[in-house]
């Protein structure tokens, strides 16, 4: 109950296109919900993040979506850059509890 | 410049041996984490503190030590009982744990290999 599950394990995605990552949960407790974006051979950094008293959160190309009767959020990157080539881990945690992270999902973006 | 600073970027272990990663934060944060990363596994928990002189055990904690003397440092030492350490570890802090949702900053992680 305390997994998150996220897919796809990697994603390939065209230039301008968007990539869509996605991240189930079961625990109803869970009241935030960060993403984390990190390159490679560098730790993650905090991208954008969702509590559940919303549905969408949006910060520039990067959009969180999140569906509290499917226990399910997503991360939408619009008109995706080479640049957002990354790993990007979706995590969940209850108030005072530590973070729980997803597998994370490989994101390559072709010219 | 405030962050999180982890040395060595690359270490290699011999059969047998204890191996110490250092992780040290001038961002005046109370909560450090220690996270192993293995290819399709994500992030792991394996050793947290909220304060010094107090740790926890996360997730994977077998194998593992780890001592929080003072608020700017959390060093890791990965044992000769940790049979399969080859993998990239991370260190992370944040403001304090109590308060929740609260933004972890990650370092840039050290390599460890198995020789």
């Amino acid at each position: 109950q305390q997994q998150v599950k996220q897919s796809p394990q990697s994603l390939i995605v065209q230039k301008g296109g968007i990539s869509i990552i996605n991240c189930a949960y079961e625990n109803t407790a869970f009241d935030y919900f960060p993403w984390y974006q990190q390159f490679p051979g560098k730790g993650p950094a905090l991208l954008i993040a969702i509590r559940p008293d919303v549905s969408e959160k949006k910060e520039g190309r990067f959009t969180i979506s999140f569906n509290k009767s499917a226990k399910q959020f997503s991360l939408h990157i619009m008109d995706s850059q080479p640049g957002d080539s990354a790993t990007y881990f979706c995590a969940a945690s209850m108030r005072t509890d530590k973070l729980i992270f997803g597998t994370g999902t490989r994101l390559q973006v072709f010219p | 410049d405030g962050g999180i600073t982890q040395s060595p970027k690359y270490l290699f272990r011999k059969e047998g041996q204890n191996v110490t990663l250092s992780c040290e934060q001038n961002l005046n944060h109370d909560a450090m984490y220690w996270y192993r990363q293995d290819p399709g596994q994500g992030l792991r928990l394996i050793y947290y503190s909220q304060i010094v002189n107090d740790f926890q055990k996360g997730d994977i904690a077998e194998g593992y030590s780890v001592s929080r003397e003072k608020k700017e440092s959390f060093p890791l030492t990965v044992t000769s009982a940790q049979k399969n350490p080859t993998a990239f570890y991370l260190c992370a802090s944040s403001i304090w744990i109590r308060a929740g949702n609260e933004k972890l900053f990650f370092g840039s992680g050290t390599q460890l290999s198995v020789l």
